[in-house]
């Protein structure tokens, strides 16, 4: 399987920070990677998909960059409802497998 | 709008096996732009993937769960389903049905159900 990793597996911040959350697979993956979002009780949400897509509808604070074993999701200016957890997935290869979570919380 | 809408048994006794069902609406299961999957997410193992059914009826599975998972779909009535045998407190979880978009490149699992909690106790 592959491994996804996630860092930091917390992060505090304030509204109007930039953050980035840091995902390294232990293979290389191309761009087979998507991001999503979770706020408690609620189901993931897709944010980018192939590594560094928008998905429809989410705001262009958010944005991805990447390839290979190297990616990274980045907030430029964070608002309230930002204040969630964030997973990477990779689809690059059966079992798809996610990274443990980054937790965002305010400051 | 794709929508997806888990039921089934949420509380299951240890060995026993867990049903689940995954009405979806808004899209066919045997369209061919979406596969149908089965995520599941617990506190110690995070979110973890257990397999999906694809337009065709064919299937991929985790091999972590060995035999112990049946994924089939009933295209009449536009619904998956989930079958997973000989439950243990390990697979206590939320279970999640999921599609992925298969015409976008990396085929991300677009939208998803509201999840269903499944306790298993002896």
């Amino acid at each position: 399987d592959i491994q996804m990793t996630q860092s930091p597996s917390s992060l505090s911040a304030s509204v109007g920070d930039r953050v980035t959350f840091s995902c390294r697979p232990s293979q290389s993956i191309s761009t087979y990677l998507n991001w999503y979002q979770q706020q408690p009780g609620k189901a993931p949400k897709l944010l980018i998909y192939a590594a560094s897509s928008l998905q429809s509808g989410v705001p262009s604070r958010f944005s991805g960059s990447g390839s290979g074993t190297d990616f990274t999701l980045t907030i430029s200016s964070l608002q309230p409802e930002d204040f969630a957890t964030y997973f990477c997935q990779q689809s690059y290869g059966v079992p798809y497998t996610f990274g443990q979570g980054t937790k965002l919380e305010i400051k | 709008q794709l929508q997806l809408q888990e039921s089934g048994s949420g509380l299951v006794k240890t060995s026993q096996t867990l049903s689940l069902r995954c009405a979806v609406s808004g899209a066919s299961v045997t369209s061919g732009a979406f596969s149908w999957s089965w995520i599941r997410q617990t506190p110690g193992k995070g979110l973890e993937w257990l397999g999906d059914i694809s337009f065709t009826g064919s299937t991929r599975y985790n091999w972590s769960l060995k035999t112990r998972v049946l994924i089939t779909s009933d295209r009449s009535n536009n619904q998956f389903f989930l079958r997973l045998t000989s439950m243990t407190a390990a697979d206590t979880a939320v279970y999640f049905c999921v599609s992925g978009l298969l015409s976008m490149a990396a085929e991300p699992f677009d939208y998803w159900g509201q999840g269903t909690r499944v306790i298993v106790s002896s």
